[in-house]
């Protein structure tokens, strides 16, 4: 148990779907993150919320949507997404921005766009 | 902006030999340096993280890590690897200064493949 916990574990879904992802964090922490993983490529940063408030988008195509209702909670809404948004998207958190404690990581969403 | 080099895409090692995964980085300010496990099918342990202070830092599992200023380098090390350790291992900074835009900036990655 690693303190993030992230639902579904797998999703397959076609293009035209629309999709949730949720993580959910008990560890008390005030940032959350969003990273997608491709095969061959370093980890990429999607957005950040600290409090609650999205501080980065790092030009995130808008079919990924996200939310952060509380400190605790962390969406990512998908809607018409591509062949090549398939990847495993990873939430992490860390006790504030600064992240030098180190970030806690879910095991991940393996998503399969067909 | 910060970035991190992983010079060895993958590295065969044989059980119970030493292992030495290298880590370079690219920054102008001050950063934290990280290095992370990730097993199959599961998300990022950490493993250690060098902050400041002595320069080798031990972590979990036996390994541990040389951070050295001058080479800009942070390389993983264990003195005897089993094969519970086949893995992908990730080097990670980010800025010492409070994160900044790009959070926590990864390498591409090492795996870790442990030969019986």
């Amino acid at each position: 148990e690693t303190g993030v916990t992230q639902t579904p574990r797998h999703l397959v879904m076609g293009m035209t779907n629309k999709k949730s992802l949720k993580c959910e964090q008990h560890l008390g922490h005030n940032a959350m993150y969003w990273y997608k993983q491709s095969a061959k490529k370093p980890l990429e940063l999607m957005f950040v919320y600290n409090f609650k408030e999205q501080t980065e988008n790092n030009s995130v195509p808008s079919r990924f949507s996200p939310e952060c209702p509380n400190s605790s909670h962390l969406f990512l809404h998908l809607h018409t997404l591509q062949p090549e948004d398939s990847a495993l998207y990873l939430c992490a958190s860390s006790q504030e921005r600064q992240g030098q404690f180190g970030y806690t990581f879910g095991s991940g969403t393996r998503l399969t766009v067909v | 902006a910060q970035s991190v080099t992983q010079l060895d895409s993958q590295v065969p090692v044989f059980e119970e030999a030493p292992v030495e995964l290298r880590c370079n980085y690219s920054s102008s300010v001050s950063v934290y340096l990280f290095w992370y496990v990730q097993y199959p099918n599961q998300g990022l342990q950490l493993l250690l993280k060098y902050l400041s202070g002595s320069t080798l830092v031990k972590g979990i599992n036996g390994f541990e890590a040389e951070f050295n200023k001058s080479q800009t380098s942070f390389h993983l090390r264990k003195p005897s690897v089993h094969i519970s350790d086949t893995a992908e291992y990730f080097c990670a900074v980010i800025l010492d200064s409070g994160g900044g835009a790009d959070g926590l900036t990864f390498g591409k990655g090492t795996h870790l493949i442990i030969q019986p």
